[in-house]
């Protein structure tokens, strides 16, 4: 079935360190992928998505590739802040079913 | 536009009780999905609901079930609660539970089972 793979973590960064976090995907047909965000105590919040190949989601700094060739959707940053802390899940949504598949998630923290 | 609700935010019930949680998605959504979290298990899908009707179930036992009215508001019910089943509910809406469509995420019910 369809799946996610992402990044173990923690991953902890200086402010202004570059941010990468890998996320690699199995699935059949054209899936539509995301990356949420998780602050503690608080549900997901959307961060970015894509919903064809070579794609780019953006926002807030955030960038994705949709890259089919390669079945991955990294997530990237140029610059982190402390606010940028918290729980990342790469997740798809195949177009052959309704059910959205997570990655176990990336626990990023960002020090000053 | 108000967001996803859910009610109640922290529950604490004992084994063998039964517990219904509420979900009231994004006015206009008609698709609503309920997923649970633990630190063992990650998220993991426990149904859908589009027009009152359950259209996609995940691999939880029968104890877990769910239902949609016709505002679109959904319940789940775990009956015969277990240690294990503590966790973050989540529940989510879209539109119309396409694909492509981004899901909106309440800020979840912290149950807890002693």
């Amino acid at each position: 079935g369809d799946s996610v793979t992402q990044m173990e973590g923690p991953v902890t960064l200086s402010e202004e360190a570059f941010l990468t976090i890998n996320c690699t995907y199995t699935a059949t047909g054209y899936p539509s992928l995301f990356w949420y965000v998780q602050y503690p105590g608080e549900g997901l919040q959307l961060l970015l998505k894509a919903t064809k190949a070579d794609d780019k989601g953006s926002n807030k700094g955030f960038e994705a590739t949709y890259r089919k060739e390669t079945t991955s959707f990294h997530l990237e940053k140029g610059s982190v802040q402390v606010s940028d802390s918290a729980v990342y899940f790469c997740a798809l949504r195949g177009n052959n079913n309704n059910d959205m598949r997570f990655g176990a998630g990336t626990r990023l923290t960002v020090k000053p | 536009k108000a967001g996803v609700t859910q009610t109640p935010r922290y529950l604490i019930k004992t084994r063998g009780q039964q517990v219904t949680l509420s979900c009231s998605p994004i006015s206009g959504h008609r698709s609503v999905s309920w997923y649970q979290q633990t630190p063992g298990q990650g998220l993991q899908f426990l149904f859908e609901y589009f027009s009152e009707t359950q259209r996609n179930k995940g691999n939880f036992p029968g104890r877990f079930s769910g239902r949609q009215f016709s505002n679109s508001r959904s319940e789940m019910n775990v009956s015969t609660l277990e240690l294990g089943d503590s966790a973050l509910y989540l529940c989510a809406s879209s539109l119309a539970g396409e694909y492509q469509e981004t899901q909106y995420f309440g800020p979840g019910t912290r149950l807890l089972v002693l």
